[in-house]
């Protein structure tokens, strides 16, 4: 059975930094590509990053480039997002996403999601 | 970037009733277009995929159309596991996934 679980979310203040981390299980982690998804409280869903099966590359939307990181640790079938310099509008639930091996863009599988909250 | 938008925003269906919702991409993306619902206090879930594809395990109640820049997603004989909200994502365009704002279906 295909897990994503996601940990290391909580209250950060502004300009600070916070790393979650997401445990994979049940599928061969190193053959896909994983994207994490964000959600803020009572909005939509927005995409924030993904990274190639093997770390070589990554992609980020325009709102986060710079500030956060996206990496894997396949030895561990582990993703990560390091966030800096966070600000309010990083407020939201952290989703860790699967991305199809037959069509790079649509999440098959997704972690239930950890909360980050950006506030003084 | 593509700009997804969908409509209604919110439907009201009574059950066992069909339901219509659109998305429609600011330019071309071919079918490249995925359908999610998600239910209150859940993730997404992955319905369809290249437009018209259902995902595994998905009823065949949930069906999708389109291509290009108009794209539907129905759901015949709405169960109450069904009222929830939907999301059309493009995955045509890269870098840079986009979703839709999203159609809350409820009771009538």
């Amino acid at each position: 059975e295909v897990q994503l679980v996601e940990s290391g979310g909580g209250l950060v203040q502004p300009g600070g930094s916070l790393r979650l981390s997401c445990a994979a299980s049940g599928f061969m982690f190193s053959r896909y590509w994983m994207s994490w998804v964000r959600q803020a409280p009572g909005k939509g869903l927005e995409w924030v990053a993904n990274i190639k099966i093997d770390g070589s590359g990554e992609n980020y939307v325009d709102s986060v480039r710079g500030r956060f990181i996206i990496s894997r640790d396949n030895a561990k079938n582990s993703l990560y997002l390091q966030l800096n310099n966070v600000r309010a509008e990083d407020t939201a639930v952290y989703y860790c996403a699967r991305e199809m091996q037959t069509a790079a863009g649509p999440f098959d599988y997704w972690g239930l999601g950890i909360l980050v909250t950006v506030s003084s | 970037e593509v700009v997804m938008t969908q409509s209604p925003a919110t439907l009201s269906v009574s059950p066992g009733v069909g339901a219509t919702l659109s998305c429609r991409a600011s330019q071309n993306i071919g079918s490249n277009l995925a359908w999610y619902q998600q239910r209150p206090g859940q993730a997404p879930r992955l319905l369809i995929y290249g437009a018209s594809t259902r995902a595994s395990g998905i009823p065949a109640r949930f069906s999708g159309s389109g291509s290009g820049t108009e794209f539907t997603l129905t759901i015949s004989g709405l169960q109450s596991e069904d009222f929830a909200v939907y999301y059309c994502q493009q995955y045509n365009n890269w870098p840079g996934w986009t979703f839709g704002q999203g159609t809350k279906v409820e009771v009538k």
